[in-house]
């Protein structure tokens, strides 16, 4: 069956402007969840939803940073005023609430 | 911070069983073990999970001490393609789930 998807999978931007990654969970998964990782680092967690709902939203770095998922399926990471430290591969994962979790393959946020 | 140690880097000669290990001294009783691997580019790959119990599937062993302080992953005949990072997680038991990933083990696989 489908996997995770996330568009579009390259993103290079401005310093300064508002950019939007989308994330296709596994249909039917409940749970929604976002991570950052940096080069040679482990993914580090952002959000997670429940449905609809931020469940944890404890990850996200500051508050330029914000995550919806208003029909409980698929889901957009917001960035405004981006700066250079936000260039990273921003991953989605999915599961079955309490299950395992399945990836994307991730979008690549380079900010110039 | 993590919650798990691992060695930051190992070889393996293909044919052969990679035993990549895991610290995981602070556990507690409801929390799993997840291992997940990550090749160049893509997104963590599930490889395998337990509670206390060892474990096996298509893909790999898993071995978990008694204590449940540590764990090793076992791919029983490496290929060139098992070449990537190992990720060894504890999941969190505050009812979120979230994965805390620490630096994982660049396992090398070698011809």
């Amino acid at each position: 069956g489908a996997g995770v998807s996330q568009t579009p999978s390259n993103k290079v931007t401005e310093k300064g402007k508002y950019v939007e990654l989308r994330c296709d969970p596994i249909s039917g998964h409940t749970a929604l969840y976002w991570y950052r990782q940096s080069l040679g680092q482990g993914p580090e967690f952002l959000i997670y939803f429940q449905g609809t709902g931020a469940a944890d939203d404890s990850g996200l770095p500051n508050d330029r940073f914000f995550a919806v998922r208003p029909e409980g399926s698929v889901s957009t990471l917001k960035i405004q005023r981006t700066e250079r430290g936000d260039s990273a591969v921003y991953l989605c994962a999915s599961s079955r609430g309490q299950g395992k979790q399945y990836f994307g393959p991730g979008t690549r946020l380079t900010v110039t | 911070d993590a919650k798990t140690t691992q060695p930051p880097s190992m070889d393996c000669a293909e044919g052969r069983a990679a035993n990549l290990p895991c610290n995981h001294s602070t556990i507690s009783g409801n929390e799993y073990v997840y291992w997940y691997r990550q090749i160049h580019s893509q997104g963590p790959q599930y490889i395998i999970h337990g509670l206390k119990n060892n474990e096996t599937n298509e893909m790999a062993s898993l071995i978990i001490t008694e204590d449940r302080k540590s764990s090793t992953l076992i791919l029983p005949h490496a290929t060139l393609r098992d070449t990537a990072v190992y990720y060894c997680i504890v999941s969190d038991p505050s009812g979120t789930y979230k994965y805390i990933f620490g630096t994982g083990t660049r396992l090398k696989v070698l011809a």
